[in-house]
């Protein structure tokens, strides 16, 4: 079956403007993640969902950036206000129930560059 | 908070020949999860192999097999018969309690034909 598809591949934005990063999940799966990936590094931990709510969103950098999962399917990352230092690869991956037992499945992540 | 080390930036090894990636991470934790995921050059992260810390038998994985040292709070990731196809990014990864994976910085591995 399908996996887990991010939109767009690239985007490319100036300092200011407000950006939309979507992730499609893998059908079925409730739990959804974000993770951003700055160059050079591991991927580090922005938010969980387990179906609508936002399980823990401890990993949110500050309050210009925030994710929603409306429909427990389709989630988006919305990051307002951008800066330089936002550029990064954002991972998006879900997993069936959620927890340790369960792989996370990424998708192949959104290449957000701020001018 | 926990913390995962790569000490390895790169590491480049023959096609068909064994070669060791390592990781070390330190929490307080008694119970969680480790993990190694391959990043190839598409991004997307795949999960080569996962060790469950109350576990003493190590995970193996086909071609893949761990060396998990509990007290030394070691997880290395050894690779046999390395093929071409191995060539990416190698993270090693932590979960405890929560639903968050701690990743390290990553070892590139180039399989040499």
């Amino acid at each position: 079956g399908a996996g887990v598809s991010q939109t767009p591949s690239n985007k490319v934005t100036e300092k200011g403007k407000y950006v939309e990063l979507r992730c499609d999940p893998i059908s079925g799966h409730t739990a959804l993640y974000w993770y951003r990936q700055s160059l050079g590094q591991g991927p580090e931990f922005l938010i969980y969902f387990q179906g609508t709510g936002a399980a823990d969103d401890s990993g949110l950098p500050n309050d210009r950036f925030f994710a929603v999962r409306p429909e427990g399917s389709v989630s988006t990352l919305k990051i307002q206000r951008t800066e330089r230092g936002d550029s990064a690869v954002y991972l998006c991956a879900s997993s069936s129930l959620g927890g340790p037992q369960e792989t996370q499945y990424f998708g192949p992540g959104t290449r957000l560059l701020v001018l | 908070a926990q913390t995962v080390t790569q000490s390895q930036p790169e590491m480049s090894v023959q096609e068909a020949e064994t070669v060791t990636l390592s990781c070390t991470y330190d929490t307080s934790e008694s119970n969680y999860y480790l993990f190694w995921y391959k990043q190839p050059p598409s991004r997307q992260m795949i999960l080569v192999i996962r060790q469950e810390a109350y576990k003493q038998q190590n995970a193996t994985e086909n071609r893949f097999s761990v060396n998990f040292q509990k007290a030394a709070k070691s997880f290395s990731l050894k690779i046999s018969d390395s093929q071409l196809g191995d060539t990416a990014m190698y993270f090693c990864a932590f979960m405890s309690g929560n639903e968050k994976l701690t990743f390290g910085t990553g070892t590139r591995l180039t399989i040499i034909p």
